[in-house]
């Protein structure tokens, strides 16, 4: 099973909501990443989990929030984004020890 | 800072021939890892090729091969045979292992495939 999964697909969510993005694999990766894309630009890096600790948080506003409750789920909690913030959300995981990552569809992320 | 620069944002190339996508990047590092990843419209990145700077032979995985000259830092991507569902947002990447597998992306090329 070589499949990072993620929901929802789309998300549309005013500025004072609070929602939460997932992300789930089960091939045994310890290093979970999250990833943020604006139409015809190249994935930028949010946070980087490696063995349910967060190693790499890139500046992100407080208003996006990432936890990692096991070695399987990532989630990204959002609260009071800016309409700035919509954006694909990628998730993707890898072996700790570093190689190629592994990408989940996305979740396309409206704020109104 | 690692950078990685695709100087074409645009290529397209007729079924069936072949077509060469450029990146050329910067470290001080020896040892990192070069990746090609493809994002057709559906959004889904995928992983189409993998190269560790330490061998010296040029990856293949079917259609696709790459042209690592590490003295020169440049990573290009040949596809032959080119088919429709090559069309896709073609994106190089670098990193450093052991660095908390931070991976830097370039630019992307955008690549059309006309029947």
């Amino acid at each position: 099973d070589t499949e990072v999964t993620q929901t929802p697909k789309h998300l549309v969510m005013g500025m004072t909501n609070k929602k939460s993005l997932k992300c789930e694999q089960h091939m045994g990766h310890r290093a979970m990443y999250w990833y943020k894309q604006k139409a015809k630009k190249p994935p930028e890096l949010m946070f980087v989990y490696s063995y349910e600790k967060l190693s790499i948080n890139e500046s992100v506003p407080s208003r996006f929030s990432p936890e990692c409750p096991n070695s399987s789920l990532l989630n990204l909690h959002l609260h009071a984004l800016q309409p700035e913030d919509s954006a694909l959300y990628l998730c993707a995981s890898s072996q700790d020890w570093g190689g190629e990552q592994y990408f989940g569809p996305g979740t396309r992320l409206t704020v109104t | 800072a690692q950078t990685v620069t695709q100087s074409q944002p645009e290529m397209s190339v007729q079924e069936a021939e072949t077509v060469t996508l450029s990146c050329t990047y910067d470290t001080s590092e020896s040892n990192y890892y070069l990746f090609w990843y493809k994002q057709p419209p559906s959004r889904q990145m995928i992983l189409v090729i993998r190269q560790e700077a330490y061998k010296q032979q040029n990856a293949t995985e079917n259609r696709f091969s790459v042209n690592f000259q590490k003295a020169a830092k440049s990573f290009s991507l040949k596809i032959s045979d080119s088919q429709l569902g090559d069309t896709a947002m073609y994106f190089c990447a670098f990193m450093k292992p052991y660095n908390n597998n931070d991976m830097r992306f370039g630019a992307g090329t955008r690549l059309t495939v006309k029947p």
